[in-house]
């Protein structure tokens, strides 16, 4: 079974903190997207990688940005942390082929930032 | 980005069967996804309509109409651990794109 990894299950963080949030994938998944969730808005796509070094910004990416050096490897950038941040976030990762079937997600980072 | 339409809470009996919809406006149609989240969890994967018609797994079935943009996702013989979110999803070329969520009550 494709695991896709994030690396904390609960962060807190000051306002005005640089956060990185981490996800792995070991499946070998071409794309890999981050989302954030919050009550009565669902999941909202914020960025999304096709490849290395690759990145197509989602519906939400003002106060984000991303990185992906390696395939397996895709990282949230929070620049400037602010309260509106607060958030669960949720990695996911799937193939480049034309079936959106597989699409996995990780178990989620909850983020309070205070 | 796309409109998604799916009722925010739904409620009913250990034991029922229960229809949740879910309305899309079709842009890049690349299937229609249901998810399942509970409480604290990451969603996990129910079911994918990429033609028109019924899929059925089990006590969950799945039905989409891509002329009418609809789904609607069937849950039988209701249990009390189905009491979660469901989540409705278009894939839209190489993403998915997520409705609210309908949060199900099942009572005993």
């Amino acid at each position: 079974d494709v695991k896709v990894t994030q690396s904390s299950r609960y962060l807190v963080k000051r306002t005005g903190e640089k956060v990185f949030l981490e996800c792995v994938q070991d499946m070998d998944h071409e794309n890999m997207f981050w989302y954030r969730q919050d009550p009565g808005l669902g999941l909202r796509l914020i960025y999304f990688s096709y490849d290395v070094k690759m990145k197509e910004k989602g519906d939400i990416p003002e106060g984000y940005s991303v990185s992906r050096e390696k395939k397996e490897r895709f990282s949230l950038i929070l620049e400037s942390a602010s309260t509106n941040q607060t958030s669960m976030y949720l990695c996911a990762s799937n193939q480049a082929t034309g079936s959106l079937y597989g699409y996995t997600f990780g178990s989620g980072t909850r983020l309070t930032v205070v | 980005g796309q409109n998604i339409d799916q009722p925010t809470e739904m409620t009913a009996t250990e034991g029922a069967i229960v229809q949740i919809n879910c309305t899309y406006q079709t842009s890049g149609f690349n299937g229609l996804f249901w998810y399942q989240q509970h409480a604290g969890e990451a969603p996990t994967f129910l079911s994918y309509n990429v033609l028109d018609g019924l899929e059925e797994k089990g006590r969950f079935s799945s039905f989409l109409s891509r002329s009418k943009g609809y789904s609607y996702l069937l849950l039988k013989e209701l249990q009390m651990k189905d009491s979660a979110s469901y989540l409705c999803a278009e894939g839209v070329f190489q993403k998915l794109v997520f409705g609210t969520g309908t949060r199900l009550l099942v009572s005993p």
